[in-house]
């Protein structure tokens, strides 16, 4: 099984509407991130959390909201979706500071938006 | 803020040849870690090879090799004995030594031809 899960894997929704993308980890790491990739930007970081009361925004957090149900899951919203955040997302893991362990990630959600 | 420059947006090498990609980063920090990740036609992110820059040695894995010049701001990935299966995109990432901050380059999308 993957250590980070995120569903669904490919979605199609429309203009207006509310859409959920969970991420689950078996890690048991403490920080989770999410990222959006897009053609010639890379990636780049939506919201982060370094634990279950512990929320940040990230670079591009307009639009979205988050939720830390637990340590082991973070869930991206976007409460009225709209054409530009289609892209692929991907949520992160990482163990506390001062690890030279580097983000682990899921295999993406690929989202379009009509 | 840190930020990670990649200039070449797409490259192509022959099989069984060398090819180098190139990444630069901006930072105030003196210690932190620089990462190249692998995204092939699949999407998974997977990282290739890491490097501390407390290190002066260059990092290698097997065919994956590093030149990091720290005074330049310098990161760059070799790649020896190109193969089919390294045709992918590659991302370069930069890592505050506390794992507050990780940022990536918009990366460089490699085709290996037979």
């Amino acid at each position: 099984d993957a250590d980070v899960t995120q569903t669904p894997r490919n979605r199609i929704t429309k203009t207006g509407k509310r859409i959920m993308l969970e991420c689950s980890q078996t890690k048991g790491h403490d920080r989770m991130y999410w990222y959006r990739q897009d053609p010639g930007l890379g990636l780049r970081l939506i919201y982060y959390s370094f634990d279950v009361k512990d929320i940040n925004k990230g670079e591009i957090s307009d639009g979205y909201s988050v939720s830390r149900q637990a340590q082991a899951k973070f869930s991206l919203s976007l409460e009225s979706a709209i054409p530009n955040q289609t892209a692929l997302y991907f949520c992160a893991t990482s163990p506390g500071p001062y690890s030279n362990q580097p983000q682990h990630f899921g295999d993406g959600t690929r989202l379009s938006i009509l | 803020a840190q930020t990670v420059t990649q200039s070449q947006p797409e490259m192509s090498v022959q099989e069984a040849e060398t090819v180098t990609l190139s990444c630069t980063y901006d930072t105030s920090e003196n210690n932190y870690y620089l990462f190249w990740y692998k995204q092939p036609p699949s999407r998974q992110m997977i990282l290739v090879i890491r490097q501390e820059a407390y290190k002066q040695q260059n990092a290698t894995e097997n065919r994956f090799s590093v030149n990091f010049q720290k005074a330049a701001k310098s990161f760059s990935l070799k790649i020896s004995d190109s193969q089919l299966g390294d045709t992918a995109m590659y991302f370069c990432a930069f890592m505050t030594y506390n794992n507050n901050d990780m940022r990536f380059g918009a990366g460089t999308r490699l085709t290996v031809k037979p």
